[in-house]
């Protein structure tokens, strides 16, 4: 059964770097598209940015100029790095798998509270 | 972007209650639709994708329809653990788009 596990850190000041990476199990990264979406406490789910296993990625527009999203093939990982953070980037991040045929996002992990703090 | 707009934004049920969801898309997108269940402090859990095919594993009193701009989810004889939110997205293009969700209480 395929299984995404984030990480990444517990806490990010303002003006800093966010970077999580999320861990694929029982799937190879080179089979699938995958995402990061994020859900504001208390608020509804936000597509953040998706790579495609041939590497080719689609962001956010209105976090375009911030965010970029990586493969890790050699350790069947991928990553999200946010810069420029500020309070509004606090938010619970989930990694995401695009289903084949791109239908929908078919396995998510659990997610990662990321609060934006000083 | 296709902006998703859902309605209602809740709904106060009982259980085995027909319950009915709208998502409308501000521009077509065919089926290119996915409907997703939260649960408080979870991971949302994929529902039906391609607006009317019900993911495996899902119990079959929920079902999805529509293309275009409407789509629907109905939950036919609503059960204890369907309480929660559900939300519809946008697969048709980038960027991915969600609606603001549906709480089912």
């Amino acid at each position: 059964q395929v299984h995404l596990q984030e990480s990444g850190p517990g806490l990010v000041k303002p003006s800093e770097t966010l970077s999580l990476t999320c861990t694929v199990s029982d799937a190879s990264i080179h089979d699938y598209s995958w995402a990061w979406i994020r859900q504001p406490p208390g608020k509804g789910l936000e597509w953040v940015s998706s790579v495609s296993y041939s590497g080719s990625t689609n962001h956010s527009p209105s976090l375009k100029s911030r965010v970029s999203i990586s493969l890790d093939t050699s350790n069947n990982q991928f990553s999200l790095r946010l810069t420029s953070v500020t309070a509004a980037d606090t938010a619970v991040y989930y990694c995401a798998r695009h289903a084949s045929g791109d239908w929908a996002f078919d396995v998510w992990g659990q997610g990662t509270m990321v609060p934006v703090s000083s | 972007d296709i902006q998703m707009t859902q309605s209602p934004s809740s709904v106060s049920a009982s259980v085995g209650d027909r319950v009915t969801i709208t998502c409308r898309a501000s521009q077509g997108i065919g089926t290119w639709l996915a409907w997703y269940q939260q649960k408080p402090g979870t991971a949302p859990k994929l529902l039906i994708y391609a607006a009317s095919t019900l993911q495996s594993g899902v119990p079959s009193r929920f079902s999805g329809s529509g293309s275009g701009t409407e789509f629907t989810l109905t939950i036919t004889s609503l059960q204890p653990e369907d309480f929660a939110t559900y939300y519809c997205q946008q697969a048709n293009n980038f960027p991915r788009t969600f609606g603001q969700g549906t709480k089912v209480e």
